[in-house]
């Protein structure tokens, strides 16, 4: 079945770590997004990636760094130099345009320990 | 500056009556809208969307959604609400290849 995967679902990190979520899709997708929820301020856009090679910074990139070398993967790095970490982490996919749905991968709750 | 605002963040319904959700949105031309649904530590799934044309769109489970350009809002509707409905719901737009969320508003069903 095509779709978005999410790993791991949840994780722990001790302060001053980095740590990497993983966001694979077999939709054939051009479009990744990476995305935080915090309660009550929706999803706010970390990183997003129209092509394979290249992304762009969103409104919250400070402190996270991306990489999309395949098609299929677009890997979060939350840094140590993001001061509040723990949130829910939401990946996306769409193809691009604007005109269609994006799919979302089931989310990586990060807890900073 | 570009933005998607939700005015109401939580609302409580009865099983059976109407629900509405507000989104208005400001972009300089209309963007691609869009109305999520997420159930709690989920994902987010996709209810209905519109990119032109008939300005009343029709989605999954009943919602609709009509799209007033004068007023620049996308209201999302559904005329009887399930106990399922409760969730917290979000309006989503894509201008220039960017997809951004309002914050989204959370509903109760109360029986």
């Amino acid at each position: 079945d095509g779709g978005i995967t999410q790993s791991p679902k949840y994780l722990f990190r001790k302060e001053g770590q980095n740590v990497t979520l993983s966001c694979e899709q077999n939709l054939n997708h051009d479009a990744m997004y990476w995305y935080r929820q915090d309660p009550g301020q929706g999803l706010r856009l970390i990183y997003y990636s129209q092509i394979v090679n290249d992304f762009q910074k969103g409104d919250i990139a400070e402190g996270y760094s991306v990489s999309r070398e395949k098609k299929e993967s677009f890997p979060l790095t939350v840094t140590s130099a993001q001061k509040n970490p723990t949130a829910f982490y939401l990946c996306a996919s769409s193809s691009p345009g604007g005109n269609t749905e994006a799919f979302f991968g089931q989310g990586t709750r990060l807890t900073v320990v | 500056a570009q933005s998607v605002t939700q005015p109401d963040i939580h609302i409580t319904v009865s099983e059976g009556a109407s629900l509405e959700l507000r989104c208005n949105y400001s972009y300089g031309a209309t963007p691609y809208l869009f109305w999520y649904v997420q159930s709690p530590g989920q994902g987010l799934q996709l209810l209905l969307k519109y990119f032109s044309g008939d300005t009343l769109v029709q989605g999954i489970k009943g919602f609709e959604a009509e799209f007033k350009r004068s007023q620049s809002s996308f209201n999302l509707r559904k005329p009887s609400v399930h106990w399922s409905d409760a969730a917290e719901y979000f309006c989503a737009v894509d201008y220039d290849y960017k997809l951004s969320f309002g914050a989204g508003t959370t509903v109760t069903v109360r029986a």
